[in-house]
């Protein structure tokens, strides 16, 4: 069963916090992971990729844990501009020895307050 | 610059009717993708081509249908098989064979009229 979920939210937070999103993979056999960003009516943009040892981009950092199955991105500072959807994104490679084989979360909404 | 362009922005559909989405790249990326997009919903693939003259279904793809005679055009048409067609429909391309990282073209929303 193909799935990858997250908490919807939205997360209402002020200019400055630091918040964080988790998101669960059913399938151990996921091979790679990624956040997007989708603004209200946009596409979705690649925010970054997620690596096994964690990685950090700015203000953004990326975690991967295989054994509970779950990704997490953390967001420091936030700014308005920071507001948007952010997609959780699995790549079952090579399942069923197809391409086009990533599975998207529904999103989680974030609201940076004044 | 490089990009993906769908257009219409904005597209109406009567009933029984078929309609065309159309998607062009200039990114040269050898692979191109249709998803659909459903309020609070994640996106679900409808085709995908891996290269000219040649589309595989994906997930959703009952009710559509597409061509793929030039790298830089991947069409999408509706068709009145397609019952619920109402949603955001968005075209992608990737530069990397395993289709991971993705670039959107910025999205065609279809309305049943």
């Amino acid at each position: 069963r193909k799935e990858v979920e997250q908490d919807p939210g939205p997360f209402n937070v002020p200019e400055g916090a630091t918040v964080a999103f988790n998101c669960t993979y059913s399938n151990s056999a996921s091979q790679s992971f990624f956040w997007y960003r989708q603004d209200c009516r946009k596409e979705p943009k690649l925010l970054m990729s997620v690596y096994s040892s964690g990685n950090e981009d700015g203000r953004f950092t990326a975690q991967l844990n295989r054994a509970s199955q779950y990704i997490s991105l953390l967001i420091r500072d936030s700014k308005l501009s920071d507001s948007a959807t952010y997609l959780c994104v699995v790549s079952l490679r090579n399942y069923g020895g197809s391409q086009g084989n990533l599975i998207f979360g529904k999103g989680t909404k974030l609201s940076v307050k004044p | 610059d490089g990009g993906i362009t769908q257009s219409p922005k904005y597209l109406f559909r009567k009933e029984g009717q078929n309609v065309t989405l159309s998607c062009e790249q200039n990114l040269n990326h050898d692979a191109m993708y249709w998803y659909r997009q459903d309020p609070g919903q994640g996106l679900r693939l409808i085709y995908y081509s891996q290269i000219v003259n040649d589309f595989q279904k994906g997930d959703i793809a009952e009710g559509y249908s597409v061509s793929r005679e030039k790298k830089e055009s991947f069409p999408l048409t509706v068709t009145s098989a397609q019952k619920n067609p109402t949603a955001f429909y968005l075209c992608a391309s990737s530069v990397e064979a395993t289709g991971e990282k993705l670039f959107f073209g910025s999205g065609t929303q279809l309305s049943v009229l």
